[in-house]
């Protein structure tokens, strides 16, 4: 069975300040893990895949995110946010390997202060 | 490649009408996912296709709904009869088996507003 939590349902950043977004997952198999991000009236875009190549895993528009197989935990991070950042951000979790349907996180929605 | 392909882009029809929405996936995936996606639900899987066989269906809300794939480029969504409650954003994705993390790409949505 596999699950994803996304702890913030929103959260708030001064633009040019660091952005994390919290995931969690539980996963009886060996994962596949994503972020996904939506900007308004937009459909999904993918932002990052995991592989298990590497850990720390850097997507699009200098977004990053770490595996962290002890914590089960696979947060997004950005050094220094940016207006066009604020979007919906979703954390996925799919079994490797195997493309059948994968689990959405309920989503953050990431503001960003003037 | 032109990506995920939906249509209509919105579409506005009064309750007990029948509509169809339509998916074209991106050339060579073998599998279609179709979503719903609300303000209270969030986004949900209603049912996908492997190589145009139903998979599982079992987010399909209720029999007004139904899903069809003819073939490997084509597929359709249903809704008849139409109630207001179905109002939503609906999402096509697809992906392709021969990827080993089977990222899903996305299509760019149908806003379905039922009056």
């Amino acid at each position: 069975a596999q699950s994803v939590t996304q702890l913030d349902s929103h959260v708030s950043v001064s633009e040019g300040t660091p952005v994390l977004l919290r995931c969690n997952y539980s996963s009886s198999y060996s994962p596949s893990l994503f972020w996904y991000v939506q900007h308004p009236n937009k459909g999904l875009q993918l932002l990052l895949k995991y592989t298990s190549a590497a850990t720390l895993v850097k997507g699009i528009n200098g977004f990053e995110a770490e595996f962290k197989k002890s914590e089960t935990s696979f947060h997004l991070t950005k050094p220094s946010a940016h207006m066009s950042d604020a979007a919906e951000y979703f954390c996925v979790v799919s079994r490797y390997s195997s493309a059948s349907k994968i689990i959405f996180g309920s989503g953050t929605r990431l503001s960003i202060r003037p | 490649d032109a990506g995920v392909i939906q249509s209509p882009r919105h579409e506005v029809t009064e309750m007990g009408q029948e509509v169809t929405l339509r998916c074209k996936p991106i050339s060579g995936h073998d599998y279609l996912f179709w979503y719903r996606q609300t303000m209270m639900r969030g986004l949900e899987l209603l049912i996908y296709f492997n190589n145009n066989v139903p998979i599982d269906d079992s987010g399909m809300p209720e029999d007004r709904f139904s899903a069809k794939m003819p073939n490997a480029s084509f597929s359709t969504l249903k809704i008849q009869p139409s109630e207001p409650r179905d109002s939503a954003v609906y999402f096509c994705a697809s992906s392709a088996r021969g990827s080993a993390y089977n990222e899903q790409f996305f299509g760019p949505g149908t806003r379905l507003t039922v009056l």
